[in-house]
């Protein structure tokens, strides 16, 4: 089945060490975007690429970087992570013209 | 900018109760609206969505309606099941502009009881 994959599912690491989580899909969309979930809040937007192109929120910390190497993968790198980026990271997928998002099951971070 | 408000959880009944869960949005334009679902543990699934004004989505006997007059698309359901228990998402994306960027309310976290 066509889907949208994220690794680890789950990730532990310490304070200012250094963290990539992973996106793939299968659905051969266009754009990719990560999403910010801390409990109980609403998920919110840190970036998206249009294929190759990267589009900033303008309010997503610079600790935040991203590459997309293919069509089919996404990274997301936490440079520094502090005890307030703990939350879970969704990636979804999406081909332009369509308004509707493919989510991956997210990726919870838990810094120590 | 938009955005979405959602009314506050959690929600608890009991089964076969009927569900509503108030959304209301501001944008400009006409953006399309959507409910997504995420249940414990997993991200999040489209349930239902509209993209213009009286539209009704419904899937899983879950409906909600394209109010432009009142800015509100509120999810209904008839009879909810304890699988129902999940948390649930009101969102829209931009008519122009944006592309497919969502815009989320905070959720509302909807418990069922036997």
């Amino acid at each position: 089945d066509a889907m949208v994959i994220q690794n680890p599912r789950y990730q532990v690491t310490q304070f200012g060490k250094p963290v990539t989580l992973s996106c793939s899909q299968t659905l051969n969309h266009n754009v990719m975007y990560w999403y910010q979930q801390k409990s109980s809040q609403a998920p919110k937007l840190l970036f998206h690429y249009y294929d190759k192109d990267f589009n900033n929120e303008a309010d997503t910390p610079d600790n935040f970087q991203s590459r997309r190497p293919n069509t089919s993968f996404c990274f997301l790198d936490i440079r520094s992570p502090g005890l307030g980026d703990a939350a879970m990271y969704l990636c979804a997928t999406a081909s332009v013209g369509a308004n509707v998002l493919t989510f991956g099951a997210g990726s919870r971070l838990t810094v120590l | 900018g938009d955005s979405v408000t959602q009314m506050e959880g959690p929600v608890t009944l009991s089964e076969e109760a009927f569900l509503t869960i108030n959304c209301t949005y501001t944008a400009t334009g006409y953006p399309s609206l959507f409910w997504y679902v995420q249940y414990p543990g997993e991200g999040l699934q489209l349930l239902l969505k509209a993209t213009k004004a009286d539209d009704k989505g419904s899937n899983k006997g879950f409906e909600a309606t394209y109010r432009k007059e009142t800015t509100s698309f509120h999810l209904e359901k008839g009879s909810v099941q304890v699988s129902d228990s999940a948390v649930y998402f009101c969102a829209l994306t931009p008519f122009t502009g944006g592309g497919n960027k969502l815009t989320f309310g905070t959720g509302t976290q909807l418990k069922v009881e036997l």
